[in-house]
């Protein structure tokens, strides 16, 4: 066990619609990323945050947004969901220190858009 | 052109037997960090070893150990004695720039597969 909570664990849903995603952290840890796997375009970063505000934007669509809150906890929110979103939707969490790089994954929420 | 190569989509290792995955990486960054993660069939992603651009000796944690060849630009996984349970999907990851920013750069995966 990471430490880092993700839910829902099964998501389940239609084109058009909007799903979020939540994140919480391992206790201590200040930054959270969020990444996609998917079978054609593999494990890719989409964003990160540290200590509320965002940190680096990786290959996230206009329709996908996130924010973190002050308690730390992450949503990752996706709109207008289409086939193509279908995939396993991770989020880590590290220190957000050099010395303490190491991103710790949570067990992911796994979309599936019918 | 590819940030992380790993050039072996699966392997097929006798049980007991020492396994090295590989992988090569492509940054002009002097200050990076290279990552191996497992992911079993379960879909978890399970941190196995961290090796720092600058870091002088081959990081090792338990059976793994990371053969670090800078001047290759590659950062190898060696599993020593495989056992069954090490069957999984393993990625190698770079992260660049100064460390507490920017995402993790995910190679392709290579296929483990421990035979008894």
């Amino acid at each position: 066990d990471s430490g880092v909570t993700q839910t829902p664990k099964h998501l389940i849903t239609a084109t058009g619609q909007r799903v979020t995603l939540r994140c919480s952290p391992r206790s201590g840890d200040l930054s959270v990323y969020w990444y996609q796997q998917s079978l054609d375009q593999g494990l890719q970063f989409l964003i990160q945050y540290y200590n509320g505000e965002e940190r680096a934007k990786g290959n996230i669509l206009e329709r996908f947004s996130a924010q973190q809150f002050p308690d730390l906890h992450s949503e990752l929110n996706l709109s207008s969901l289409e086939l193509g979103d279908s995939a396993l939707y991770f989020c880590a969490s590290s220190p957000g220190r050099i010395e303490e790089e190491t991103q710790y994954f949570g067990p992911g929420t796994r979309l599936l858009v019918l | 052109a590819q940030k992380i190569t790993q050039t072996q989509p699966g392997m097929f290792v006798q049980e007991k037997e020492a396994v090295t995955l590989d992988c090569t990486y492509d940054t002009s960054d002097p200050s990076y960090g290279l990552f191996w993660y497992k992911q079993p069939s379960s879909g978890e992603m399970i941190f196995l070893i961290y090796q720092g651009s600058y870091d002088q000796q081959n990081a090792t944690e338990g059976r793994y150990s990371l053969n670090f060849q800078k001047a290759r630009k590659s950062a190898n996984l060696v599993i020593s004695a495989s056992q069954l349970g090490d069957s999984a999907m393993y990625f190698c990851a770079m992260r660049e720039g100064e460390g507490g920013a920017d995402g993790l750069t995910f190679g392709k995966g290579t296929h483990l597969i421990i035979q008894p």
